[in-house]
């Protein structure tokens, strides 16, 4: 099993709910990130967990709570969103932590709508 | 911090000519530098990475990129586009960011291929 997967897909949600996006890999892989894309532009990297820790938060607003149950599993929790965080949520992994030469392997993305 | 710059947001080619993708690189160590591409509604894959084993790099695809430390660059090439190759590039560099590594993308190349 080489993929990361994500769910849900689709999302459209309101600026008063909560919702949560999921990504999971059994590669073994240590080390997990969160990231947005806008329309046109390159992934901005949101979060980082290594070794089930949170090793980097990019200054991301308190409105998205990530959270990392086990090794293979990640989530992003959302609420009181705004209509401009509404973009394409990236998950990826990668084999080692803190290891600059790995590759990032990437999810399809949940194509998020906030209204 | 360690950053790429891509040269030329659009690039178009007929199909069966050569793809020509520009990518130089700012960095004060030797860099791992990383060609991702994106096809529409999906998340990013790997095309090749630059690792200082060897400076000429084959991908996937019938991609290959070349490392050149003088120039600073690590242009990605194929030597007969494909229409399958439309689709966004983006090229990357490992950067140490705090206490773990981050992918920092270059604004990304979009490619079209005509008949």
């Amino acid at each position: 099993d080489t993929e990361v997967t994500q769910t849900p897909k689709h999302l459209v949600m309101g600026m008063t709910n909560k919702k949560s996006l999921k990504c999971e890999q059994h590669m073994g892989h240590r080390a997990m990130y969160w990231y947005k894309q806008k329309a046109k532009k390159p992934p901005e990297l949101m979060f980082v967990y290594s070794y089930e820790k949170l090793s980097i938060n990019e200054s991301v607003p308190s409105r998205f709570s990530p959270e990392c149950p086990n090794s293979s599993l990640l989530n992003l929790h959302l609420h009181a969103l705004q209509p401009e965080d509404s973009a394409l949520y990236l998950c990826a992994s990668s084999p080692r932590a803190g290891e600059s030469s790995d590759t990032q392997y990437f999810g399809p993305g949940t194509r998020l709508t906030v209204l | 911090a360690q950053s790429v710059t891509q040269l030329g947001s659009h690039v178009s080619v007929s199909e069966g000519a050569l793809v020509l993708l520009r990518c130089n690189y700012s960095s004060s160590v030797p860099p791992y530098l990383f060609w991702y591409v994106q096809y529409p509604n999906q998340g990013l894959q790997l095309l090749l990475k630059y690792t200082s084993a060897a400076t000429l790099v084959k991908g996937i695809n019938g991609f290959e990129a070349e490392f050149k430390k003088s120039e600073t660059s690590f242009h990605l090439t194929k030597p007969s586009a494909h229409m399958s190759d439309a689709a966004e590039y983006f090229c990357a560099v490992s950067d140490f960011r705090r206490n773990d590594y981050k992918l920092s993308f270059g604004a990304g190349t979009t490619v079209t291929v005509r008949a």
